[in-house]
């Protein structure tokens, strides 16, 4: 089990160029969550996926925000046009959906800035 | 939208001196109801998973209620020690997905 782990760890990209964020979840977790959080704030829920399948997402996300989990391992997150308002720390977590008090395990987190 | 609050929002305790806060979440639609602790610079860990009505968990000097008909849980630190400076993050679970609430920021003073 190496853990939850995030790619990249930092992002600096100027307004209005697209970035995309990768987490790797533990291997049997089927379940993989995305959150963003901003200062003095809680993790805020974005988006969703058991296996491969997008649950749910979140209503305040734009069209400029894009997950995928293909293979139902690996998951994406892209964010389109980026603007200054999407700066923030990404955080991604897994949990297995089999056990009703399963807990999520984080990664590090991706922290972008959008200058 | 699902509320999930937590008070208070921050709190110096002495070190030794014993703690508690609370996280308010609905009522309806209860699966779970998580506790996080979050270190500056790392990622948010596992406290407590609890599911059931009057559940009561306990992890070394941490502990943690849960009152699901009335919506809300308390975690108590007992003999703060420095090393509990942390946010503390409570979640609820609902059908699906899990909603945060803003946090406990907690700072021991030595």
């Amino acid at each position: 089990d190496t853990g939850v782990s995030q790619d990249p760890r930092h992002k600096i990209t100027k307004r209005g160029q697209n970035v995309t964020f990768r987490c790797d979840p533990i291997s049997e977790h089927n379940r993989l969550y995305w959150y963003r959080q901003t200062l003095g704030q809680g993790p805020e829920f974005l988006t969703y996926f058991q296996n491969e399948a997008q649950l749910e997402k979140s209503r305040l996300l734009s069209d400029r925000f894009s997950a995928e989990r293909p293979k139902g391992s690996f998951s994406t997150l892209e964010i389109q046009r980026t603007e200054q308002g999407d700066s923030a720390m990404y955080l991604c977590a897994s949990s297995l959906a089999s056990l009703s008090n399963s807990p999520l395990h984080f990664g590090n987190g991706t922290r972008l800035t959008v200058t | 939208i699902l509320n999930v609050e937590q008070s208070p929002q921050s709190l110096h305790v002495q070190e030794g001196d014993s703690t508690n806060f609370t996280c308010s979440f609905p009522s309806s639609n209860f699966y779970a109801l998580h506790w996080y602790r979050w270190e500056t610079a790392k990622s948010p860990e596992a406290l407590f998973v609890m599911t059931l009505n009057g559940d009561e968990k306990k992890k070394g000097r941490i502990s943690a209620t849960l009152n699901t008909k009335e919506g809300y849980s308390y975690l108590y630190i007992k003999g703060s020690q420095p090393e509990d400076s942390a946010t503390y993050l409570c979640a609820f679970q609902g059908a699906q997905k899990l909603v945060f609430g803003q946090g406990t920021r907690l700072t021991i003073n030595p």
